[in-house]
């Protein structure tokens, strides 16, 4: 696609559901990132992936949340018994690559706005 | 853990005078630098990255990175009301994850 794309845009949801949130990164970019940001906060790291595998899940808060990318595109974010401070936007972003001398720039996803009730 | 720290702000400007950002960071192990602009709402979008100390003058945006001081900056020349978002320091070392400083609101005062 043209750039990175999150579904839903926004999740309300009952304390104690699951839910899952996708994203569909830029067609090639082999890095995918998610964090969560709360209001007037920066983007807080969760977990990132380096083609299949999570390169570093240091992130995840605890293990109510989990992630994949199964092929080495989309990726989901799956949290479970949902609690009310999961309440946040939950972005989504991509890169060509996970190293070198000149780090490529990430591309951010419109983010998924998470409530929880 | 990398932690990077910014002032919260709100720093305010006049319209066309320099607005100047800031942004420590303590992982010496850093080698890449981002400034991202945030509006109310909408996701991150890159403005700048630099990587070698210096200056590096991209239009009206320049960044400036000191790797001794742990410091890197960002000036915004002739600023403008659109230049008004939130701006987010992010650095990342080699192989590794983006992290974000909490970022500056700036306004830029007609």
């Amino acid at each position: 696609g043209a750039g990175v794309s999150q579904t839903p845009s926004n999740k309300v949801t009952e304390k104690g559901k699951y839910v899952e949130l996708r994203c569909d990164p830029i067609s090639g970019h082999t890095a995918l990132y998610w964090y969560r940001q709360s209001l007037g906060q920066g983007p807080e790291f969760l977990i990132y992936f380096q083609g299949t595998g999570a390169a570093d899940d240091s992130g995840l808060p605890n293990d109510r949340f989990f992630a994949v990318r199964p092929e080495g595109s989309v990726s989901t974010l799956k949290i479970q018994r949902t609690e009310r401070g999961d309440s946040a936007v939950y972005l989504c972003a991509s890169s060509l690559s996970g190293g070198g001398p000149m780090n490529t720039e990430a591309f951010f996803g419109q983010g998924t706005r998470l409530t929880v009730v | 853990q990398k932690e990077v720290e910014q002032n919260s702000g709100p720093l305010s400007v006049p319209e066309g005078a320099i607005a100047s950002l800031n942004c420590t960071y303590s992982d010496r192990g850093s080698q890449s630098f981002f400034w991202y602009r945030q509006y109310s709402g909408k996701s991150p979008e890159l403005i700048m990255f630099i990587y070698s100390n210096g200056d590096k003058e991209d239009g009206r945006f320049t960044a400036q990175l000191n790797k001794a001081s742990q410091y890197v900056s960002l000036l915004i020349r002739d600023s403008q009301p659109s230049d008004s978002a939130t701006y987010l320091c992010a650095l990342r070392g080699y192989g590794q994850n983006f992290v974000f400083g909490p970022g500056t609101r700036l306004s830029v005062l007609p």
